[in-house]
């Protein structure tokens, strides 16, 4: 029972290189989030997929793309890595309704 | 004024007392409502959903006042694995597609 899965758990990259972090879901759920925390913040939306085909930009999108490759699989990629990109990201899932949202492991990335 | 807000913490309590945390949320067109708990270095992970009518799971006790805009978290007998931080999540909308979490506040339940 994976329930979400992210891909990779610890990356580092330096200034400038691009990277696309990895989410699926086996729970057929519709709707897929990006999250990214970092301390004293909480955690910030980066995008969102409502469902299947659809995507929107959250409360941090800048630097980011997303692709939702199908139901299961939502991808965050970053172009052009900055040292304000170094957090933790976390990928998450939901059904409709009134559902709680399922996280992922997450992905610690550190920019240089 | 952040859109929620919890105690501040840290809560350090020993071993079989009990503990409230408090949340806050500005929007009142949120529908849904969560505390979620986070260990150290670990994804969230839900703990409960709250109801209007006020809900307990075990030693966990949620309350939602919507008039006042406010959430609670009652944890009884606590034991030393119910240290981690504990965020209150709500949505910010009618359709629910955007969850705001709160800060968090830390408990370490001590010996």
């Amino acid at each position: 029972n994976a329930g979400v899965t992210q891909t990779p758990k610890f990356q580092v990259l330096k200034t400038g290189q691009s990277m696309t972090l990895q989410c699926a879901q086996d729970m057929n759920h519709n709707s897929m989030y990006w999250y990214r925390q970092d301390p004293g913040m909480g955690l910030r939306l980066i995008y969102y997929s409502a469902s299947e085909g659809t995507t929107d930009k959250g409360e941090v999108p800048n630097g980011y793309n997303v692709s939702r490759l199908n139901k299961r699989e939502f991808s965050l990629r970053l172009e052009s890595a900055a040292p304000s990109q170094t957090s933790v990201y976390f990928c998450a899932s939901r059904e409709v309704g009134d559902s709680p949202l399922h996280f992922g492991n997450g992905t610690r990335l550190t920019v240089t | 004024r952040k859109e929620v807000e919890q105690d501040p913490g840290p809560f350090n309590v020993p071993e079989g007392a009990t503990v409230a945390f408090n949340c806050t949320y500005s929007n009142s067109a949120s529908q849904s409502f969560f505390w979620y708990r986070q260990d150290c270095r670990k994804e969230p992970k839900l703990l409960m959903s709250v109801y209007s009518s006020g809900n307990e799971d075990g030693r966990f006790t949620a309350q939602l006042n919507r008039a006042s805009q406010y959430i609670s978290l009652l944890i009884r007998d606590s034991k030393l694995s119910d240290s981690a931080t504990y965020l209150c999540v709500v949505t910010r909308d009618n359709y629910g597609q955007n969850f705001v979490f709160g800060p968090g506040t830390r408990l370490s339940v001590l010996p």
